[in-house]
């Protein structure tokens, strides 16, 4: 079982609909990422989070850390959002044998117009 | 503001090639810096992390090196490629401080590796 999972793997939604992300993750961590990753393969920081709930434009990240579990949302969806959607977690005690940075497969969001 | 470079953006090169992939950050000193691996239907790997010049740390044992000859630059190396080495390399900053694996990490356009 990966360490890091994300729900979906594939998401296909309409334009204007609210769309949402899942990460659960297995280990203790202190840090989590969200990433963006545009179909030419660039990667964009979109949210580092330790606790609570961060806001950028139509993008909402959530973390609870008693769940371990944390949400991406995405509010009035546009075409220019579809890309892969990866989450990423620090390790909360690093021993550094195995890499620090855990990350998930990513889901693929397809917004269509 | 910083900005950080990948080249080439694309290679395609025979089993047993060498392989040498070039990353520069500008606008900032003494980043942390980072190369990461993402196989076909796979997550991001991290594969190498450096703190300073000539200062390298491995994550994963495989035929891959890196190396960091001045503050900006790294580059990730292999003197002969396997076929498992296609996939695409990300190189990452971030800022320059005592490492912490906390602080968010500003990727680079990535390089497309195909190993035929």
């Amino acid at each position: 079982k990966n360490e890091v999972e994300q729900s979906p793997q594939n998401l296909t939604a309409q334009e204007g609909e609210f769309i949402t992300i899942n990460c659960s993750y297995s280990v203790g961590i202190s840090a989590l990422h969200w990433l963006q990753q545009h179909p030419g393969g660039g990667i964009v920081s979109l949210f580092m989070l330790s606790s609570g709930k961060k806001k950028h434009g139509r993008l909402i990240a959530t973390i609870n850390i008693q769940e371990k579990h944390s949400s991406l949302h995405i509010t009035a969806s546009h075409p220019r959002d579809s890309a892969v959607y990866i989450c990423a977690v620090n390790r909360a005690h690093y021993g550094g044998s195995q890499g620090n940075l855990i990350f998930g497969k990513g889901t693929k969001l397809s917004v269509k117009p | 503001s910083q900005t950080i470079h990948q080249w080439p953006a694309t290679l395609v090169q025979p089993v047993g090639s060498p392989l040498s992939l070039e990353c520069t950050v500008e606008g900032t000193s003494n980043p942390n810096l980072y190369w990461y691996r993402q196989a076909a239907g796979r997550g991001l790997q991290l594969l190498f992390y450096s703190v300073g010049i000539g200062q390298i740390s491995s994550e994963v044992p495989q035929n891959l090196s890196a190396s960091r000859p001045q503050d900006r630059q790294f580059i990730l190396s292999s003197k002969k490629l396997l076929l498992s080495d296609s996939g695409f390399y990300l190189c990452a900053w971030s800022p320059p401080r005592q490492l912490r694996f906390t602080d968010t990490q500003y990727f680079g356009p990535g390089t497309r590796l195909t190993v035929l």
